[in-house]
């Protein structure tokens, strides 16, 4: 059974501070995805991750995975309350099998000015 | 508007009831998931529908839980029976496979509350 685990889950940071969300997978997966959720609604697509060592970047956002260590991080730079929300990690079974996602817990990030 | 689109958004049921929602995809999509959510938690995938076939269902989806994408294009997911348990955000959302991703792009929600 795939799971993936987020830590922290919950993240209380200043404006204008760095900090890195991190994401653990069990299994091998060919893809890596990162949403954004806002509270009352849906999730909006950050990153797709789909090698590894690939990085992605938007704005003060940037997301890495290691496939080998089965490791996804999202790093913060230079903090905004605009960031304020739960992201969440989530993994698929890739090519070889279904393509439901299996999600974290999400990481609730508070973002005071 | 041409994101993926959920009806009802909120339904409040009293046990025991039947209830219905409807997902409207992306149109060029050809991939439709149904997931839910409980508060605090990350969305639990349900079941998955690639055309008109359901290829893959979770084990949470127990037997009073039906879906149908009848033509291929809309989505109906059906809980007989209703239980308290079942109070969550049902979460409906597409994608099309390309250059190896498969983004998956979500409604709004249908938030259920069985009393």
């Amino acid at each position: 059974e795939l799971k993936v685990e987020q830590n922290p889950l919950f993240l209380s940071m200043q404006e204008g501070k760095n900090y890195t969300i991190y994401c653990n997978y069990s299994t091998t997966s060919d893809r890596l995805y990162w949403y954004r959720q806002d509270p009352g609604k849906s999730l909006e697509s950050l990153f797709v991750l789909l090698s590894n060592g690939a990085v992605k970047q938007e704005g003060r956002l940037m997301a890495s995975l290691d496939t080998k260590a089965r490791l996804s991080t999202l790093h913060i730079t230079a903090a905004v309350h605009d960031l304020s929300a739960t992201y969440f990690c989530a993994v698929d079974k890739g090519w070889g099998g279904a393509d439901g996602l299996t999600f974290g817990k999400g990481t609730h990030l508070i973002i005071q000015p | 508007d041409t994101g993926v689109s959920q009806d009802p958004r909120h339904k409040i049921t009293k046990r025991g009831q039947n209830v219905t929602f409807r997902c409207d995809p992306i149109s060029e999509h050809n991939r439709l998931y149904w997931y839910r959510q409980t508060l605090g938690q990350g969305p639990e995938f349900l079941t998955y529908f690639q055309n008109e076939a359901q290829l893959e269902k979770s084990r949470l989806l127990s037997d009073r839980f039906s879906a149908e994408r009848p033509k291929g294009s809309f989505s109906t997911l059906e809980i007989q029976r209703t239980e308290q348990g079942d109070s969550a955000m049902y979460l409906c959302a597409s994608s099309r496979i390309r250059g190896g991703s498969n983004i998956q792009y979500f409604g709004a929600g249908t938030r259920l509350s069985v009393l």
